[in-house]
C-alpha cells in the first residue's frame, strides 16, 4: 500500500518556539493532503484541506496564522506550529491521497508535540 | 449532540470471540463509512469502507450500514490478539478522499 512518512515523529520544544512538521506521501502524488490533531482519548480532528498550490482551507475554530500550512510539492506538506504553548501539546497526524472521490486516505504514523 | 458517537470502551474480550463495534451519526449527508484500525501511536489505517447502505466482508470482518438508522457495525469473527488495537469509525458525505467526520475510537484489547 502507499506509504506516508511524518518528521519527526515526536518533538518537545519551549512555549513561545515554532515547530515545523513535515508529511510525505513516498510513493504517490498527493494532490490533497489533511491534517488532524488527536487528544488522548479523543477522536481525530480534521484542522485543514491543503491541495497542492492553494491555500489551504481551515475548519472553524483552527488559527490559520497559528497553524501555518504549505503545500509545496506533490509530495511534501508541511504544518508549523507559531509560538507553540503547552495547549498546543497533541498528536498531529496527517493523511494524503491521489484526490480522486474515492480514493483513500493514506495516514502518516503521526507527530507527538510535547510543548513545555 | 456530536456528528458522530462511539462508544470509546475499553472492550476486552477473549481470543476467538466475536466482537461488534458501532457508531451512531446525525447526518443525513454521510454517504461514505470507514473503519479505521489505529495502533498506539501510530497513523489509523483503513480496515474497509462501505457506500450507502449495505453489508461487506472481507475475511474475519464484516461492515454493516443501517442509513435508516444512522447506525454502523464493524464485527469481528474468530478475534485474535493482533486485532488488539483502537477501532476508529469516520464518515464523509463526498468521498473516502474528501472531509472524514471521525468517531472517538473503541479501545478493544483481545485476550490470550
Amino acid at each position: 500500500g502507499a506509504v506516508v512518512s511524518q518528521h519527526p515523529s515526536w518533538v518537545i520544544c519551549k512555549s513561545g518556539t515554532s515547530v515545523k512538521i513535515e508529511c510525505r506521501s513516498l510513493d504517490f502524488q498527493a494532490t490533497t493532503m489533511f491534517w488532524y490533531r488527536q487528544f488522548p482519548k479523543k477522536s481525530l480532528m480534521l484542522m485543514a484541506t491543503s491541495n497542492e498550490g492553494s491555500k489551504a482551507t481551515y475548519e472553524q475554530g483552527v488559527e490559520k496564522d497559528k497553524f501555518l500550512i504549505n503545500h509545496a510539492s506533490l509530495t511534501l506538506s508541511t504544518l508549523t506550529v507559531t509560538s507553540a504553548h503547552p495547549e498546543d501539546s497533541s498528536f498531529y497526524i496527517c493523511s494524503a491521497t491521489p484526490g480522486l472521490a474515492d480514493n483513500e486516505q493514506f495516514f502518516g504514523p503521526g507527530t507527538r508535540l510535547t510543548v513545555l | 449532540q456530536k456528528e458522530v458517537e462511539q462508544d470509546p470502551g475499553p472492550l476486552s474480550v477473549p481470543e476467538g470471540a466475536i466482537v461488534s463495534l458501532n457508531c451512531t451519526y446525525s447526518n443525513s449527508a454521510f454517504q461514505y463509512f470507514m473503519w479505521y484500525r489505529q495502533y498506539s501511536r501510530k497513523g489509523p489505517e483503513l480496515l474497509m469502507y462501505t457506500y450507502s447502505s449495505g453489508n461487506k466482508e472481507d475475511g474475519r470482518f464484516t461492515a454493516q450500514v443501517d442509513k435508516s438508522s444512522k447506525y454502523i457495525s464493524l464485527f469481528i469473527r474468530d478475534s485474535q490478539p493482533s486485532d488488539s488495537a483502537t477501532y476508529l469509525c469516520a464518515m464523509s458525505a463526498t468521498g473516502t478522499a474528501s472531509k472524514l467526520t471521525f468517531g472517538t475510537g473503541t479501545r478493544l484489547q483481545v485476550t490470550l
